[in-house]
C-alpha cells in the first residue's frame, strides 16, 4: 500500500485566495483525521470521519474552515478566504478499527501552506 | 477529557548513551498509549503502543517505553541513542474505553543525539 496520500505537498497562496488541500487514506481505513501543525500550538486536531461522516469538528478553527468526505477514498479540508495565520502544515491521517487493532494512526508526509 | 504532557521541549544526549523522553498522561477510562516520532519534513510514524499487559513495551528501531499507573507515565526509553535517532518524538493518548476514536497528542520533546 502507498499509505496516505496527500496533495499538494507545498502551497503558497496570497491572503484571500481560497485553499484546497486533499488526502486519499490507506485504502480499507474507516476513520480518517485532519491535523495542523505549528511551532506554536503544535499538533491539533481539526476535525475527523468515520465511515465518511463528520464525527467531531470541534477543532476546525472558524467557519472559513471546511472538511468533505465524498467518499471512502478522499477527503478535502478548504480555507475561504485563507489568512496568513493558517500558515502551517496539514496532516491527513487514517486509520481502522477492524484493520489496525487499537486504532494507531497511519500519517501522510503533509502539506505545508504558506499565506502571504 | 484526555491530556498528555510532555515536560521537556528538547532532549540532548550523547551518541551510546541511554535516552529518555518523559511523557504523562490524563484519561478518565483505561489509557490506551502511544509514541510516535517526526523527521524533518516527513508525516509522524508510529513506534510503539501500550494498551495492556506487560508494562514494558518494545517498538520500531530499538525502542521500548514504560507504562507506570501509579505515576500515570510512558517514558520512551532507548539504552543506546544513535545519530539518527534525532527527530521530534510525540507521546499520545486516547481513552480505551470510551467511543471515540480520538488521540490527543503532547506538543512533542525534540532530540538530538551528539556524536
Amino acid at each position: 500500500d502507498a499509505g496516505v496520500i496527500q496533495s499538494p505537498r507545498h502551497e503558497v497562496t496570497e491572503m484571500g485566495q481560497e485553499v484546497t488541500l486533499r488526502c486519499k487514506p490507506i485504502s480499507g481505513h474507516d476513520y480518517l483525521f485532519w491535523y495542523r501543525q505549528t511551532m506554536m500550538r503544535g499538533l491539533e486536531l481539526l476535525i475527523y470521519f468515520n465511515n465518511n461522516v463528520p464525527i467531531d469538528d470541534s477543532g476546525m478553527p472558524e467557519d472559513r474552515f471546511s472538511a468533505k468526505m465524498p467518499n471512502a477514498s478522499f477527503s478535502t479540508l478548504k480555507i475561504q478566504p485563507s489568512e496568513p495565520r493558517d500558515s502551517a502544515v496539514y496532516f491527513c491521517a487514517s486509520s481502522s478499527r477492524q484493520v489496525v487493532p487499537y486504532n494507531e494512526q497511519f500519517f501522510g508526509p503533509g502539506t505545508r501552506l504558506t499565506v502571504l | 477529557a484526555q491530556s498528555v504532557a510532555q515536560p521537556e521541549d528538547q532532549v540532548n544526549v550523547a551518541e551510546g548513551n541511554p535516552l529518555t523522553v518523559k511523557c504523562t498522561y490524563s484519561v478518565s477510562g483505561n489509557p490506551y498509549l502511544f509514541w510516535y516520532v517526526q523527521y524533518p519534513n516527513r508525516g509522524l510514524q508510529f513506534l510503539l503502543k501500550y494498551i495492556t499487559g506487560d508494562n514494558l513495551v518494545k517498538g520500531s528501531y530499538g525502542f521500548e517505553a514504560e507504562f507506570n499507573k501509579s505515576q500515570t507515565s510512558f517514558h520512551l526509553k532507548k539504552p543506546s541513542a544513535l545519530v539518527s535517532d534525532s527527530a521530534l518524538y510525540f507521546c499520545a493518548v486516547r481513552d480505551g474505553g470510551a467511543g471515540s476514536y480520538q488521540l490527543t497528542f503532547g506538543k512533542g520533546t525534540k532530540l538530538s543525539v551528539i556524536p
